[in-house]
C-alpha cells in the first residue's frame, strides 16, 4: 500500500511550457484534490474531483487542468506555466468527507523561469 | 478574504508545557475543522478532527476546542515534545463538499 504517490518531485519549467504532473493512490479513495502551497498563504485548493469522470474547481483553477478517467489517477496538467505557478503542489486523497482524512502525497517543487 | 485564519506564524513553547494554536474563521457555514501537521519537505498528515455539533475532542496529546460563537478554534497539545515542531495547518468545509479550505499555517518549535 504505496498511499499517494507524486511525480516528478522536483520539475524546472520554462515560461510557457507544458507539463503533467502525476498523482496516484492506490487505497480507493473517490475524493481526491490538488492543492498548492506559497509561502505566507497556506494550501490553496486548485481542483477536486469526488469520483471518477467528476471534476469541479477549487478556489484557484486558472492556469490548470484536469481529468479523472480512472479512480486510482488524478494528473494535474499546466497547459502553458507562468513564473506566478511557481510552488509546491500536493495532490491529496479521502474516502469519504464525515469518517475519513485526506492524505496527502509528498509533494512536487515546481520552478518555472 | 481569508476565510481560515492563523493569526501567529510562529510559536515556541518548552518541552513538557502546553502548546496552544489558535485558528479563527468567518464562514459560518463552515462545519467540519481539521488540524493538520506538515514537516518540510513532506506533505500533511492529518491530526485531529472536529464536528460543528461538537465542542470538544480529544485524541491522546491533542485535543481541538471548537467555539462557534466566537467562530474560533484551537489545538491543545500536552504536554508538547520535541517532535512536534512542524508547521500546523487548520481547515475547515462547509456541508456537502469537499472543499477544504486552509489557514496559512502557525509554525511550533518545542524547545528541549
Amino acid at each position: 500500500n504505496a498511499g499517494v504517490t507524486q511525480t516528478p518531485k522536483f520539475q524546472v519549467l520554462k515560461t510557457g511550457q507544458s507539463m503533467t504532473l502525476q498523482c496516484a493512490q492506490d487505497m480507493n479513495h473517490e475524493y481526491m484534490s490538488w492543492y498548492r502551497q506559497d509561502p505566507g498563504m497556506g494550501l490553496r485548493l486548485i481542483h477536486y474531483s469526488v469520483g471518477a469522470g467528476i471534476t469541479d474547481q477549487g478556489e484557484v483553477p486558472n492556469g490548470y487542468n484536469v481529468s479523472r478517467s480512472t479512480t486510482e489517477d488524478f494528473p494535474l496538467r499546466l497547459l502553458s506555466a507562468a513564473p506566478s505557478q511557481t510552488s509546491v503542489y500536493f495532490c491529496a486523497s479521502s474516502f469519504d468527507r464525515e469518517t475519513d482524512t485526506q492524505y496527502f502525497g509528498p509533494g512536487t517543487r515546481l520552478t518555472v523561469l | 478574504d481569508q476565510q481560515v485564519k492563523q493569526n501567529s506564524p510562529s510559536l515556541s513553547v518548552q518541552e513538557g508545557r502546553i502548546s496552544i494554536l489558535n485558528c479563527d474563521y468567518t464562514n459560518s457555514m463552515f462545519d467540519y475543522f481539521l488540524w493538520y501537521k506538515k514537516y518540510p519537505a513532506e506533505g500533511p498528515t492529518f491530526l485531529i478532527s472536529i464536528s460543528s455539533i461538537k465542542d470538544k475532542n480529544e485524541d491522546g496529546r491533542f485535543t481541538v476546542f471548537l467555539n462557534k460563537s466566537a467562530k474560533h478554534l484551537s489545538l491543545h497539545i500536552v504536554p508538547s515534545q520535541p517532535g512536534d515542531s512542524a508547521v500546523y495547518f487548520c481547515a475547515a468545509s462547509t456541508p456537502g463538499t469537499y472543499k477544504y479550505i486552509f489557514g496559512t499555517g502557525t509554525r511550533l518549535k518545542v524547545l528541549a
